[in-house]
């Protein structure tokens, strides 16, 4: 299975609306709701931010939102905070039983 | 709360067995809404699923470990364990054990531990 793919790098300032892609295929993303997203700080274990695609865990900002067309899945960072300067984490649930993560994208706050 | 913690050796030679044991604490192992995984980090890398067991001790594994990797169970201890054989420096990484939940590789993580494959 092949990793998802996500732009390895993306930028904004402080207050704007970023927004991070994640393509897979049909046998993973366009084929089921079952995405979730990782936010990773340096040294850290990564932290659950979205699961099924839109679902927030308890506890996450509201300024994280999800998304997904077809076989690509989006997250928005809305309100852009220097603590969310991070490396952010894509996954799937795969026709094949298993799951596959993205390639991972370092979100900088200018 | 949920904890999870990995242990076992940070130092494994080239073509030996790496194996890591995940201590659950603060919630059940025999839960029969989770099953249990292993990811992998190799440093400054992404992520790498490599697999997951249900407290019945049904697996799955990442293709592209499967010829390689073990996971098991051990409810008495409310512990699960990975085996990964013929390592190699490529095998050097983080490696976390979490909790799966439906449709969600890891919606708890343990802390991670670094293991070096080096002679």
């Amino acid at each position: 299975q092949s990793a998802l793919t996500q732009p390895a790098s993306v930028s904004g300032s402080p207050g704007q609306s970023i927004t991070i892609s994640c393509t897979g295929t049909s046998s993973d993303v366009g084929a089921y709701d079952y995405v979730s997203w990782y936010q990773q700080h340096p040294g850290k274990a990564p932290k659950f931010i979205i699961y099924d695609v839109i679902k927030r865990p308890s506890g996450v900002s509201n300024r994280f939102s999800g998304s997904k067309s077809g076989n690509t899945a989006s997250l928005t960072i809305s309100g852009l905070q220097a603590e969310d300067e991070a490396d952010y984490y894509c996954s799937s649930f795969t026709s094949s039983t298993t799951y596959v993560f993205g390639t991972g994208t370092k979100v900088t706050v200018l | 709360q949920l904890q999870l913690q990995e242990s076992g050796p940070r130092l494994v030679k080239p073509s030996e067995t790496l194996s890591l044991t995940c201590s659950v604490s603060g919630g059940s192992i025999t839960n029969n809404n989770y099953h249990w995984g292993w990811i992998r980090q190799p440093p400054g890398k992404g992520l790498e699923w490599i697999g997951s067991i249900y407290y019945t001790g049904i697996t799955y594994y990442n293709p592209s470990l499967l010829s390689r990797v073990t996971i098991s169970v051990d409810t008495s201890k409310s512990q699960f364990s990975l085996r990964l054989r013929s390592v190699s420096a490529a095998d050097t990484a983080f490696y976390y054990c979490s909790r799966l939940s439906s449709g969600t590789p890891a919606d708890s993580w343990g802390q991670g531990t670094l293991v070096t494959v080096s002679s």
